[in-house]
């Protein structure tokens, strides 16, 4: 085990259409969360799981997303109908319930 | 909408200079940490501060927590081209499990 790990490191898509990412966390971390973050800022909570359960999301989670983390492993994001302004990085990162938050190298998004 | 602003936004020095990076707030954290990102990876974690006035030394980083809890600094002594990246304060409120980022400073240091 070494690390985040997610998966497309960088997608291009066209407007419209759907995309997913998927991101498995460290072993055994039980929370696992999902940041944005456009270039130039800082990242953008959207939503975290402890397990299984996805216990927030922010109000920058439109209809359009939705996560999952159906056996408190992994987790995917997937974007519907994808707009322009949903380009940027997501970021994934797992902890144990009071711990040090590690990051993955992110999904590099691109809506044209 | 970011609680925690950072500032400078950007900042270009020369190896061997001194730097102070400044996080600020309207509220109070249970902690703040200081990660360092660069291009096409993720935050990587420097420093956790929890109590006010707190003071942690990471070889030429010195990083302090403000005695309200709402503001920290980052400074870095003698700096070189190794420590070029954006850097990002994260704070997490009392009863929440979330972090909340800062807006950045990005440090060029030349050679």
């Amino acid at each position: 085990d070494t690390g985040v790990s997610q998966n497309p490191r960088h997608k291009i898509t066209k407007r419209g259409q759907n995309v997913t990412f998927r991101c498995d966390p460290i072993s055994e971390h039980n929370r696992l969360y999902w940041y944005r973050q456009t270039l130039g800022q800082g990242p953008e909570f959207l939503t975290y799981f402890q397990n299984e359960a996805q216990l927030e999301k922010s109000r920058l989670l439109s209809d359009r997303f939705s996560a999952e983390r159906p056996k408190g492993s992994f987790s995917t994001l997937e974007i519907q109908r994808t707009e322009q302004g949903d380009s940027a990085m997501y970021l994934c990162a797992s902890s144990l319930s009071t711990g040090e938050m590690f990051f993955g190298s992110g999904t590099q998004l691109s809506v044209l | 909408t970011q609680l925690l602003e950072q500032s400078p936004q950007f900042l270009s020095i020369q190896e061997g200079e001194n730097l102070t990076v400044y996080c600020n707030s309207s509220s109070v954290f249970s902690s703040l940490q200081w990660y360092r990102q660069e291009p096409g990876e993720g935050p990587v974690l420097l420093v956790t501060v929890v109590t006010g006035g707190e003071v942690k030394k990471l070889k030429r980083l010195t990083f302090q927590f403000g005695d309200a809890r709402k503001d920290s600094s980052l400074h870095i002594t003698a700096a070189q081209p190794g420590d070029t990246g954006l850097y990002l304060c994260a704070g997490d409120f009392y009863n929440t499990d979330k972090l909340i980022f800062g807006t950045g400073t990005r440090l060029q240091v030349f050679p």
